[in-house]
């Protein structure tokens, strides 16, 4: 069954640093999505990705955080300056239309230090 | 504005038992509502949906969970509680085309 993959699994970066986690969703899918959650914290949207623009973001996805999809597979989430608080497990997660369900990948861990 | 309350943080059952994971919602329209488990260091799996068919759902796993509008309720069950049941489950709502909403999530413990 077709996955939704992450790279890495796990990202140690310095607090100002900038820091890309890299998706590569299922591949006819057209809807793409990240979330986070912090340890011991729910799992909150930051942004929806559709048609090469964002269709919906959250109070969390402020100027610090940018999205991309640069080629027909990657789907990216860059964090300009990273601080303290986003350490967390950032999922990215993708859907083949409006109503189906979301399949997630395994996730990308950063702890920024 | 759409919301979900998982009203328990943590249930502990037996292996064998009966598993109840409770879940309300909250939705100006018809939602679309998911259960997603989550293993230690996984990610995020479906374990069924609801999308307006039937009220009652089967999901993976021996799982199911029933719509009741009355309610506002999508509670997760299985009859037999197995100890690879234990993990973090999550009840989600979805209004058409906006992004999906994670409730707090539940721990569920399994124990022999």
């Amino acid at each position: 069954e077709p996955e939704v993959t992450q790279t890495p699994s796990h990202q140690v970066t310095q607090m100002g640093q900038e820091v890309i986690l890299r998706c590569v969703p299922i591949s006819n899918h057209l809807y793409f999505y990240w979330y986070r959650q912090i340890l011991g914290q729910k799992v909150e949207f930051l942004v929806s990705f559709y048609n090469n623009e964002i269709s919906e973001k959250s109070e969390i996805f402020d100027d610090q955080f940018s999205v991309e999809r640069p080629d027909g597979s990657n789907f990216t989430l860059k964090i300009r300056s990273t601080k303290l608080e986003d350490s967390a497990m950032y999922f990215c997660a993708s859907r083949g239309t409006v109503n189906s369900p979301l399949h997630f990948g395994n996730g990308t861990r950063l702890t920024v230090t | 504005a759409q919301s979900v309350t998982q009203l328990d943080s943590h249930v502990s059952v037996s292996e064998g038992t009966p598993v109840l994971l409770r879940c309300n919602y909250s939705s100006s329209y018809s939602p679309s509502l998911f259960w997603y488990v989550q293993h230690p260091n996984k990610g995020l799996q479906l374990l069924l949906k609801y999308t307006s068919a039937a009220t009652l759902v089967k999901g993976i796993n021996g799982f199911e969970a029933e719509f009741k509008k009355s309610e506002t309720s999508f509670h997760l069950t299985k009859p037999s509680a197995h100890m690879s049941d234990a993990a973090e489950y999550f009840c989600v709502v979805s209004e058409a085309g906006t992004a999906l909403i994670f409730g707090k999530g539940t721990t569920l413990s399994v124990s022999s």
